[in-house]
């Protein structure tokens, strides 16, 4: 148990469907982070927020949508995905931005694993 | 796109044998390296943040060294346990942005 909880586990949808995945923390961290695996890549990082506010955005496809209503939650809006779009989907916190300070752990989820049909 | 390789991508060790796998990195883009292990089905877990040249860490069975000029950390298991059976991550932090490796997946046969 890392304190960052994500849901759904698991999640099948259509294309044309619109769905959101959801990752809470209470840690009290400052920053929070959407991470993309495909079968056998890195993680790719996709969204990064600090204090709430959008740092980085890894040149993600628009039928993605973060948001981040407050230092706790942060949430993926998909919309019209693709099936190549099927993955692990993990978030990350850290108590600050995890590339500013040497020693910053970030925290990870267990992920949802998505699957685009 | 920065390069993070780690090897083996794969590992089957018998319990009680020991271990090593390695993170290769650009050494020019160095500002902090982080290994994580990861179980099936649950989170990574961080196991250590290795900063400076020279560095070595140890928790439990498991420890790490870091040579920062020629670009590689190595992470060492001691007497596998089939508990330690995972897949063990590696990223760079080039203090703008972090890189993954691909990961080691390691199984300890009992």
């Amino acid at each position: 148990e890392t304190g960052v909880t994500q849901t759904p586990r698991h999640l099948v949808m259509g294309m044309t469907n619109k769905k959101s995945l959801k990752c809470e923390q209470h840690l009290g961290h400052n920053a929070m982070y959407w991470y993309k695996q495909s079968a056998k890549k890195p993680l790719e990082l996709m969204f990064v927020y600090s204090l709430e506010e959008r740092v980085e955005n890894n040149s993600v496809p628009s039928r993605f949508s973060p948001e981040c209503p407050n230092s706790s939650h942060l949430f993926l809006h998909l919309h019209t995905l693709q099936p190549e779009d099927s993955a692990l989907y993990l978030c990350a916190s850290s108590q600050e931005l995890w590339s500013r300070a040497q020693n910053t752990e970030a925290f990870f989820g267990q992920g949802t694993r998505l699957t685009v049909v | 796109i920065l390069n993070v390789e780690q090897s083996p991508q794969s590992l089957h060790v018998q319990e009680g044998d020991s271990t090593n796998f390695t993170c290769s990195f650009p050494s020019s883009n160095f500002y902090a390296l982080h290994w994580y292990r990861w179980e099936t089905a649950k989170s990574p877990e961080a196991l250590f943040v290795m900063t400076l040249n020279g560095d070595e860490k140890k928790k439990g069975r498991i420890s790490a060294t870091l040579n920062t000029k020629e670009g590689y950390s190595y992470l060492y298991i001691k007497g596998s346990q089939p508990e330690d059976s995972a897949t063990y991550l590696c990223a760079l932090n080039t203090g703008n942005q972090f890189y993954f490796g691909t990961g080691t997946s390691l199984t300890v046969i009992p």
